[in-house]
């Protein structure tokens, strides 16, 4: 069975730093595409971020780039989001998701609270 | 900035037929954006639908189809339930790697 379990939500005060993880299992985790897909309280989808299998193509959402870094390790089965310089906007719950061209696989989601 | 619309709200009555719709404020919606539909309900994660326009994900009832219709995507709901009552939302693929989603329809059956 696929699992994503992501992790490392929390409240982190405007302009501080966290770290998401999503530890994969039920899967080759080194052959899929891996994705973040956040949801703020009470909106809408938004996509944040795709890595492809290798880790050698890597996308960002405008709204993301220069402050949230996705990456992977392959032997750990694990995907993670640095994100830094946060803001009250990027409040919201922060799914992990497998695959391409729109067939995801999601995880629960991990909140992540920017307040003071 | 691209925005992809959806009909903010429909209503449906239990064992009809509803299509909800996805299209672009400038343009029109082909097969080449691989729109793909998602269902989600409150507290709870996404769930795959449909993909590159037409295809079930696993386990998905043929009660739900993707298409083109006109300048838009479309997913129908056949045969509607109780338990379609959700937020479905669709995405398109802008080139680039990036993806821009709908705001979501809510969808009541009643």
């Amino acid at each position: 069975e696929v699992q994503l379990v992501e992790s490392g939500g929390g409240l982190v005060k405007p302009g501080g730093s966290l770290r998401l993880s999503c530890a994969a299992s039920g899967f080759s985790f080194s052959y899929y595409n891996m994705n973040w897909v956040r949801q703020a309280p009470g909106k809408g989808l938004e996509w944040v971020s795709s890595i492809s299998s290798s880790g050698s193509y890597i996308y960002y959402a405008d709204s993301v780039k220069g402050r949230l870094t996705i990456s992977r390790d392959n032997a750990k089965k694990s995907l993670y989001l640095q994100m830094n310089s946060l803001r009250a906007e990027d409040t919201a719950v922060y799914y992990c998701a497998r695959g391409d061209s729109g067939d995801y696989q999601w995880g629960q989601g991990t909140l992540v609270t920017v307040s003071s | 900035q691209t925005v992809v619309t959806q009909e903010p709200s429909f209503s449906v009555s239990p064992g009809g037929t509803v299509t909800l719709t996805c299209g672009l404020r400038s343009g029109s919606v082909s097969p080449n954006y691989y729109p793909s539909w998602y269902q989600q309900t409150p507290g709870q994660a996404p769930r795959t639908l449909i993909y590159s326009t037409n295809i079930r994900s696993s386990g998905v009832p043929d009660r739900f189809s993707g298409s083109i219709v006109g300048n838009k995507a479309a997913l129908s709901i056949t045969g509607a339930q109780a338990d379609d009552e959700s937020d479905y939302y669709c995405v398109l693929f802008m080139g680039g790697g990036s993806w821009v989603f709908g705001g979501g329809t809510k969808l009541t059956v009643l």
